[in-house]
């Protein structure tokens, strides 16, 4: 019973596609995050969702689309893959915004050729 | 501009000894820290944190401390054991965004 599950763990898809990465919790936090991993391991958050309302939009190509259908789940669309977007892609959730421990999923290595 | 750095990208050190993990960071705002552990194709697990109003938080064999005028924290792992090799990242909080160090990549030798 995996607290924090992304899908898939490894995407691998051609330039110019559109592609879907999926997440899930059960920990019944009310804040889902997206983060991209970069190829210098950087983790920096693209997108915030409290209570199914986004709070935080760093800046991130309008390509990337969150959608968070109720509070356990924020996924991650994204369309017109440029071979840029190859990286590790991680959803998070806490209790709150601030002064909480993120718990993260395990990761989708897209890889965009 | 990395506002959290972790300057040394790699750290060896032998079971049973200490092993010390730095941070630095430049934004003043920043009133919480944390340390995430993680483990090859996995995702970061949450090792502990401090809040800005203190300078130390000790858990087990994990201690991490702040010191506020220079903007450095560091954990302390003592002893170290090999189970604790993984990629160490920083992490810092301002408002409600953590913004997180590039990562330090332990190695406890048996």
């Amino acid at each position: 019973d995996t607290a924090v599950s992304q899908t898939p763990k490894y995407l691998v898809t051609q330039m110019g596609n559109d592609k879907s990465i999926k997440c899930e919790q059960n920990l019944g936090h009310d804040t889902m995050y997206w983060y991209k991993q970069d190829s210098k391991k950087f983790l920096k958050i693209m997108f915030s969702y409290n209570n199914k309302e986004l709070i935080i939009n760093e800046t991130v190509p309008n390509r990337f689309s969150p959608k968070s259908p109720d509070k356990a789940h924020l996924n991650l669309h994204i369309n017109s893959l440029e071979l840029g977007d190859s990286a590790v892609y991680f959803c998070a959730s806490s209790q709150g915004v601030t002064y909480a421990e993120a718990f993260f999923g395990q990761g989708t290595r897209l890889t965009v050729v | 501009d990395q506002q959290v750095k972790q300057n040394s990208p790699s750290l060896s050190v032998q079971e049973g000894r200490i092993s010390i993990l730095n941070c630095d960071y430049t934004n003043s705002m920043f009133d919480y820290f944390l340390w995430y552990k993680k483990y090859p194709a996995e995702g970061p697990t949450f090792l502990i944190s401090i809040s800005s109003i203190k300078d130390k938080n000790e858990d087990g064999r994990f201690t991490v401390f702040l010191n506020k005028s220079a903007k450095h924290l560091s954990l302390h792992i003592v002893p170290s054991q090999p189970g604790d090799s993984a990629v160490y990242f920083c992490a810092a909080n301002a408002g409600n965004m953590l913004t997180f160090g590039g990562g330090t990549r332990l190695m406890v030798k048996p």
